[in-house]
């Protein structure tokens, strides 16, 4: 198993640029999640999706959009980069099905993004 | 609100010290709490959740509602424990997002 994957790893944007990340996890997990890094700031939820068809705003998902239109993929589009959107981008997916992993959240290993 | 603090963003311990990351949350309801780690150059991982009441890598960590902590303790720490650790916190059943705190950064000195 794969696990989580992420796509591209690193990525240089000029700002009104659009690019879409790609986060595809292959553990037929339910939800999926896309989470923002920044120093000090910790990991702060964009949006997610409890399945397929399905999307949800987080904390802080201005500037963003989401597709989730298979179960296994989830989208994250930026329409027109902004500076304060350069940071490390993570997917995440979990399962709420009862098991060792229940509600245990399986990462991608980041795309780091930089707007200039 | 819903709010993870963790105060303390380096912490700084010499090898065989004993360990503790802070972490208390802010939640009406009954939480599950989590503590994730992110090694150099890895991806996030879980490294322990308070349902399971178990030991990983010589780390444990207690949820005590009265005080909302669920701090995480280790009595020897080792170089390899050098890390960022992230608390997290997931809702009653029924709830999908989870609130990460902002991380505190684990140096295990020579």
């Amino acid at each position: 198993n794969a696990g989580v994957t992420q796509t591209p790893k690193f990525r240089v944007l000029k700002t009104g640029q659009s690019m879409t990340l790609l986060c595809a996890q292959d553990m037929n997990h339910e939800y999926m999640y896309w989470y923002r890094q920044d120093p000090g700031m910790g990991l702060r939820l964009i949006h997610y999706s409890v399945g397929e068809g399905t999307t949800a705003k987080g904390e802080v998902p201005d500037g963003y959009n989401v597709s989730r239109l298979k179960k296994q993929n989830f989208l994250l589009g930026l329409e027109s980069a902004a500076p304060s959107q350069t940071s490390v981008y993570f997917c995440a997916s979990s399962s709420p099905l009862a098991g060792a992993h229940y509600n245990e959240q399986f990462f991608g290993p980041g795309t780091r993004l930089t707007v200039l | 609100a819903q709010r993870v603090t963790q105060p303390e963003k380096l912490l700084s311990v010499f090898k065989g010290a004993p360990v503790e990351l802070k972490c208390n949350y802010s939640y009406s309801g009954s939480p599950e709490l989590f503590w994730y780690v992110q090694y150099s150059r890895q991806r996030l991982q879980l490294l322990l959740r308070h349902i399971s009441r178990e030991s990983i890598k010589g780390f444990t960590a207690d949820l005590n509602k009265g005080e909302t902590s669920f701090h995480l303790k280790k009595p020897f720490a080792q170089e390899e424990d050098s890390a960022m650790y992230y608390c997290a916190l997931k809702g009653a059943s029924g709830t999908y997002k989870y609130i990460f705190g902002t991380g505190t950064r684990l140096k295990v000195l020579a």
